[in-house]
């Protein structure tokens, strides 16, 4: 255990269905990070926040829209996703050297 | 150029074998670095903070050339377990952004019996 959650661990929706992903952290950490991996791909990094604002956007279709409430809590919800979206989604934190932890991940599938 | 940069491999390399991975980054102002092990279709996993003065941990050695923005772990005696992909993941405070973690696309690493 990392200290850092994700539910759902696995999800399939179709392209008409809204969802959300939720990631936890009690960490006392001050940056959370949504990343995309699709299959055999690099990490893309989606979605930065620090001290609770959004501070990187990284060409991210509005139809993921994150959402951070407060430092220990993330959100990343989705509309009118595409199958190519289908991916793992990975949240984490990290605090001010740098050191990250993920979650487990969801894996999504859009049907 | 891409912020952070690795050699995709695979590397495959036989049981016992001396492995090393290397790691160049763009951003000189970089704070901090580490290595992290990816297993298939799992999350990536803090491997190893890697600090100027080159540091150990068992069997992997880290070492970090700021001057050449260069960083690279070492991987001595290699195990069948050791087989995933090591992500070199930089660190940067920006004015802008604040907090900023890049990662590597990675280094797929093979270890055959």
């Amino acid at each position: 255990e990392t200290g850092v959650t994700q539910t759902p661990r696995h999800l399939v929706m179709g392209m008409t269905n809204k969802k959300s992903l939720k990631c936890e952290q009690h960490l006392g950490h001050n940056a959370m990070y949504w990343y995309k991996q699709s299959a055999k791909k690099p990490l893309e990094l989606m979605f930065v926040y620090n001290f609770k604002e959004q501070t990187e956007n990284n060409s991210v279709p509005s139809r993921f829209s994150p959402e951070c409430p407060n430092s220990s809590h993330l959100f990343l919800h989705l509309h009118t996703l595409q199958p190519e979206d289908s991916a793992l989604y990975l949240c984490a934190s990290s605090q001010e050297w740098g050191t990250a932890f993920f979650g487990q991940g969801t894996r999504l599938t859009v049907v | 150029r891409k912020e952070v940069e690795q050699d995709p491999g695979p590397f495959n390399v036989p049981e016992g074998a001396t492995v090393a991975f290397n790691c160049t980054y763009s951003n000189s102002a970089s704070q901090s670095f580490f290595w992290y092990r990816q297993d298939c279709r799992k999350e990536p996993k803090l491997l190893m903070s890697v600090y100027s003065s080159g540091n150990e941990d068992g069997r992997f050695t880290a070492q970090l050339n700021r001057a050449s923005q260069y960083i690279s772990l070492l991987i001595r005696d290699s195990k069948l377990s050791d087989s995933a992909t090591y992500l070199c993941v930089v660190y940067a405070t920006n004015n802008n952004a604040g907090n900023m973690l890049t990662f590597g696309g990675g280094t797929r690493l093979m270890v055959k019996p």
